[in-house]
């Protein structure tokens, strides 16, 4: 299994483009998840989603949107970049088997905004 | 609303030197714990894990964390550290409803040969 994968790696935007970051995962999870990391700061939830067709808000939602039209597909779109989106984004995948599940994490994609 | 707090921000060691990082947390309901791991240039990984039971955990790495349910603390320690060490640690609280993760802000650790 390659895990959780993501793409671009690294991305520069202009201020008002928009752009999506790709996550895949291939180990058949329902819950997936997205993170931002900001400069010394942990890492904070944008959006979630418990299977194909339902996703919902986390803690920092706003400028983000999401889909999860497939299980293995939960991509995050950026419509107006801002240079306060300016992080390391993080996708994550857990198994379905009740809460006691650990968090799978893609290596990230680094987005600068400028 | 729960909250994770990890009051070293940057921890420097020498090698064969003892580590216990603190991790703090509020949360009303079940507790789940974790602790991950970020080396460089590297995506995050677990170290270890508390769901229930024995409150000493022992992970990856000859890596151990207690929880203390009446400190609301789950710290992890390692009695003798190694340059490869060298990374960023974040404790990390679940949301059982969402199954999402609170993360602490992060401790840097640098481990000098």
């Amino acid at each position: 299994n390659a895990g959780v994968t993501q793409t671009p790696k690294f991305r520069i935007l202009k201020i008002g483009q928009s752009m999506t970051l790709q996550c895949t995962q291939d180990m058949n999870h329902n819950y997936m998840y997205w993170y931002r990391q900001d400069p010394g700061m942990g890492l904070k939830l944008i959006y979630y989603s418990v299977g194909a067709g339902i996703t919902d808000k986390g803690e920092v939602p706003n400028g983000y949107n999401v889909s999860r039209s497939t299980t293995e597909d939960f991509p995050l779109r950026l419509e107006l970049a801002a240079p306060s989106q300016t992080s390391v984004y993080f996708c994550a995948s857990s198994p379905p088997n009740g809460y006691q599940e650990t968090q799978y994490f893609g290596p990230g994609t680094r987005l600068l905004v400028l | 609303a729960q909250s994770v707090s990890q009051h070293n921000h940057h921890v420097i060691l020498s090698e064969a030197a003892s580590l216990e990082l603190g991790c703090n947390y509020s949360y009303g309901g079940t507790v789940n714990l974790f602790w991950y791991v970020q080396y460089p240039g590297q995506h995050l990984q677990l170290l270890l894990k508390y769901f229930s039971g024995d409150p000493l955990v022992k992970g990856i790495k000859g890596f151990e964390a207690e929880f203390i349910k009446s400190k609301f603390s789950f710290n992890l320690r390692k009695p003798s550290v190694q340059w490869s060490d060298t990374a960023e640690y974040f404790c990390a609280v679940m949301d059982t409803g969402r199954r999402a993760l609170t993360f602490g802000s992060g401790t840097r650790l640098q481990v000098q040969p």
